[in-house]
């Protein structure tokens, strides 16, 4: 069975601070998704990313998929209280059928 | 605003019962997906339908079942409702139905809570 484990499960950080949060795995995966839920809301798509050594920005996000394909990381640059919310990285696998495999996500809190 | 509604918003009802989670996809979109969440938790895959049809399954119980119609709405039906099915439930929608190709729009949610 393919996972991906995120990491932290939580962060509080303040205002203007930088951080990374990571996606794991064993497996290889053909793509990988990071989306952001805000509560009371529905998950939101970010970015996907396909290709291994990928790095995509948008505004203080930065994301990067693993040279290997089993990992990705999400940095975020001079953080803002906008940011806080649950980040969830969802992977297709070579075993999933296509489905996305979800991690279990960062809660991440932003104090101003 | 994703363009996925789903109904009820909130939902209580008490063990034993059964109850039906109504979502209507975005204009165009063929695919409808089922997620659970729990409590702070990451999102668990129930079900996909593609242009009617079942396209894919997760982990979804027995006790629980969805259908989607000709018109593309979809419903997920939930019986012999225990207590640890009070979760969030989601409905995503999108185009082809290609996880990961595609992008999944989701619905704001319906919270069921079983007391």
């Amino acid at each position: 069975t393919q996972l991906l484990e995120q990491s932290p499960q939580f962060l509080s950080i303040q205002e203007g601070e930088n951080l990374t949060v990571y996606c794991n795995s064993s497996s290889v995966f053909s793509s990988l998704q990071w989306y952001r839920q805000e509560p009371g809301e529905g998950p939101v798509l970010l970015v996907t990313v396909v290709t291994g050594g990928e790095v995509k920005k948008l505004k203080r996000l930065t994301f990067q998929f693993g040279d290997a394909r089993k990992d990705s990381s999400l940095h975020i640059t001079a953080a803002q209280p906008g940011d806080t919310g649950l980040y969830l990285c969802a992977g297709v696998g070579r075993d999933s059928n296509y489905q996305l495999i979800w991690g279990a996500g960062t809660k991440l809190i932003i104090k101003p | 605003d994703s363009g996925v509604t789903q109904t009820p918003k909130h939902l209580i009802t008490a063990t034993g019962q059964r109850v039906t989670l109504r979502c209507s996809p975005r204009s165009g979109d063929l695919s409808v997906y089922w997620y659970q969440q729990s409590l702070d938790q990451g999102l668990q895959f129930l079900i996909q339908y593609y242009n009617g049809e079942e396209r894919a399954k997760g982990n979804i119980l027995e006790r629980f079942s969805a259908q989607q119609f000709p018109d593309l709405h979809s419903e997920l039906n939930l019986s012999s409702l225990e207590l640890g099915d009070s979760a969030l439930y989601f409905c995503a929608s999108s185009g082809i139905g290609l996880a990961g190709t595609d992008t999944q729009y989701f619905g704001p949610g319906t919270r069921l809570t079983v007391l």
